[in-house]
């Protein structure tokens, strides 16, 4: 039973467009989340962290939103750029844990379309 | 600034074979960690350490080992390796636990 589930297995956008994506997870626990952004042939590198007491963060062009009430976190990547075209995904954790014991979901697939 | 180095890349093993796939870090990070990523799911983590000469089960644990006998470097290996156990296998290391994990590139394994 996935804990962190997308459900978006791909998303594509035009070049300078919004990019939404999305993630939902059933663990009430969970108090940390964090998005990667894998490359082929690559290891996932890390893009953007949210703590459950805060309900947004911003870097730059990424946004990351957190709907505790609904179990749901989304990234918004604006404007997008044919070099943002990835692998995305999500992962939740326990901040008392005694490591970073990640739980990712499936990923989406985003390609921005030049 | 190498990073995280994953050796090998890719590994073709005959079922009931063994191999160590190795994880080498130069950030003298404490925390390493190994995952398997199959096709429509995410990564999932084997086992992971806390420190030199410390390991523990991740959420997939059943039939791996791991050791870490030096701080830079930890081992994964497989006894006797079962078809199901293809994947990719991606090794990360991180600062202390609250600090983003950083990634290998992965090594591909086939088991036949």
């Amino acid at each position: 039973d996935q804990q962190v589930k997308q459900n978006s297995p791909s998303l594509s956008v035009q070049e300078g467009r919004i990019s939404i994506l999305n993630c939902d997870y059933t663990n009430s626990m969970f108090d940390y989340f964090l998005w990667y952004k894998k490359y082929p042939a690559e290891g996932p590198t890390f893009l953007i962290s949210i703590s459950s007491i805060k309900d947004k963060n911003e870097d730059g062009r990424f946004t990351v939103f957190l709907n505790k009430s609904a179990k749901h976190l989304s990234l918004h990547i604006v404007p997008s750029q044919p070099g943002d075209s990835a692998v995305y995904f999500c992962a939740a954790t326990f901040s008392s844990g005694s490591a970073r014991q990640l739980t990712f979901g499936s990923g989406t697939q985003l390609t921005v379309l030049p | 600034n190498a990073g995280v180095t994953q050796t090998p890349k890719f590994r073709v093993l005959k079922t009931g074979q063994s191999m160590t796939l190795l994880c080498a870090q130069d950030m003298n990070h404490e925390y390493m960690y190994w995952y398997r990523q199959d096709p429509g799911m995410g990564l999932r983590l084997i086992h992971y350490s806390v420190g030199e000469g410390t390991t523990a089960k991740g959420e997939v644990p059943d039939g791996y080992n791991v050791s870490r006998l030096k701080k830079q470097n930890f081992l994964l290996g497989l006894e006797s390796a079962a078809p199901s156990q293809t994947s990719v296998y991606f090794c990360a290391s991180s600062t202390d636990r609250y600090s983003p994990l950083h990634f290998g590139n992965g090594t591909r394994l086939t088991v036949t």
